[in-house]
């Protein structure tokens, strides 16, 4: 079965710093990959979404994922962190059959220091 | 307005009860999806439905029953709450691979 994991379940930068927030997935056939983000006591929005197009995905507020086939990695950064983008950020994949299920990683919890 | 909507948005119940939480969305997307989200977990599938009368288990069913009589509703029904099912419980509609998420609900077991 599909699996995704997502390295460190606190990040923690600087404002201004670089954001990397890591991703890899266990299908052997790329699957679609999405990049969901939480704030506190809301839904869920998405950021960005790789469908087999370009292996770079720009997305909403500045975030861009890089898809690494040898890799199986799908990994979500932003050049210059803002407060704003404290939040809970979410990785999701999505096999390419018939049941369009979205199987989430655990999520990364950013935290932004002024 | 267009959109998918959960209610109610908070609850509260006691062990044993039986509850149910609605989703309705307004695009008529074929899929639906129920999830369930606890801290250290993320979200986990518990049930999907491809169509009316197609409903399908995913990773953490047990305890839960869900029916899909029209399009547009997808309610999730626990049988007989228990404290473990004290979590954030999702809807989400698709069309092909573009995902709608509900405000979520909140639900307390006591």
């Amino acid at each position: 079965a599909q699996s995704v994991t997502q390295l460190g379940s606190h990040v923690s930068v600087s404002e201004g710093a670089l954001v990397l927030l890591r991703c890899n997935y266990s299908s052997s056939v790329p699957p679609y990959l999405f990049w969901y983000v939480q704030y506190p006591n809301q839904g869920l929005q998405l950021l960005l979404k790789y469908t087999s197009a370009a292996t770079l995905v720009k997305g909403i507020n500045g975030f861009e994922a890089e898809f690494k086939k040898s890799e199986t990695s799908f990994h979500l950064t932003k050049p210059s962190a803002h407060m704003s983008d404290a939040a809970e950020y979410f990785c999701a994949v999505s096999e390419r059959d018939s049941s369009y299920k979205l199987i989430f990683g655990s999520g990364t919890r950013l935290l932004v220091r002024p | 307005d267009a959109g998918i909507t959960q209610s109610p948005r908070y609850k509260i119940t006691e062990t044993g009860r039986q509850v149910t939480l609605m989703c309705h969305q307004t695009w008529s997307h074929s899929y639906m999806f129920w999830y369930r989200q606890d801290l250290g977990h993320g979200l986990r599938l518990i049930y999907y439905s491809a169509a009316a009368d197609i409903t399908d288990k995913g990773e953490v069913p047990d305890g839960y029953v869900v029916s899909r009589s029209k399009t547009e509703n997808f309610p999730l029904t626990l049988e007989s709450a228990t404290r473990s099912q004290t979590s954030v419980y999702f809807c989400a509609s698709s069309q092909y691979y573009g995902y709608t998420f509900g405000s979520g609900t909140r639900l307390t077991v006591v």
